[in-house]
């Protein structure tokens, strides 16, 4: 069965460090998303992605954060200068169509601690 | 706005149990789909169901049942005899539009003890 994958299972990284969590996508689907959970609370969303560009993000999602499809199956989040909140599990999903049109596939997740 | 409310924190059952996990929802939107996530001890988030605003018909799924009522907003989830292995962090989600923004409860964290 198809899944999304995601790299790395967990990083640890200093403060004020970049990271860069990758995420393999579903073949044939063109609709990319990153979502967000802090230890103990509620998953966030934070950007799609389609035809390669930003098609929404939250207000989470700063000039800090930044994804890119560098090329035709990998879906990367960036995090620049990292600080101690960003420390979270970061999930990766894909849909083949529109959200409405089907459902959306979430990889395992990326724990990002930040000492 | 758009909102999903999981009042329910944390609930403890005793195996064989039957128990619902309830979902308050608020939206403007006419069309919308409902989700509900599972998220075991590992982590990961699996996809239970998705229904969308026109579809009011209640879905079972062996011991799994969902009951959406536009009426109250809600979209209740039963497990019936529960298992050890049902254990986790259950979420209900919201959708509308096309840019793939779930809205997700707070969730609620389910204990079936032996």
């Amino acid at each position: 069965e198809p899944e999304v994958t995601q790299t790395p299972s967990h990083q640890v990284t200093q403060m004020g460090q970049e990271v860069i969590l990758r995420c393999v996508p579903i073949s044939n689907h063109l609709y990319f998303y990153w979502y967000r959970q802090i230890l103990g609370q509620k998953v966030e969303f934070l950007v799609s992605f389609y035809n390669n560009e930003i098609s929404e993000k939250s207000e989470i999602f700063d000039d800090q954060f930044s994804v890119e499809r560098p090329d035709g199956s990998n879906f990367t989040l960036k995090i620049r200068s990292t600080k101690l909140e960003d420390s979270a599990m970061y999930f990766c999903a894909s849909s083949e169509g529109g959200s409405n049109t089907g459902e959306l596939f979430f990889g395992e997740g990326s724990r990002l601690t930040v000492l | 706005a758009q909102k999903v409310t999981q009042a329910q924190t944390e609930i403890s059952v005793v195996e064989k149990e039957d128990v619902t996990l309830d979902c308050v929802y608020e939206t403007r939107d006419t069309t919308y789909y409902l989700f509900w996530y599972k998220q075991p001890p590992s982590g990961e988030l699996v996809f239970l169901i998705r229904r969308n605003s026109f579809d009011e018909q209640n879905e079972i799924s062996g011991r799994y049942s969902w009951n959406f009522q536009k009426s109250t907003s809600s979209f209740n989830f039963t497990i019936t005899a529960s298992q050890v292995v049902d254990s986790a962090v259950y979420f209900c989600a919201l959708l509308s539009g096309n840019t793939g923004k779930l809205i997700f409860g707070q969730g609620t964290t389910l204990q079936v003890k032996p």
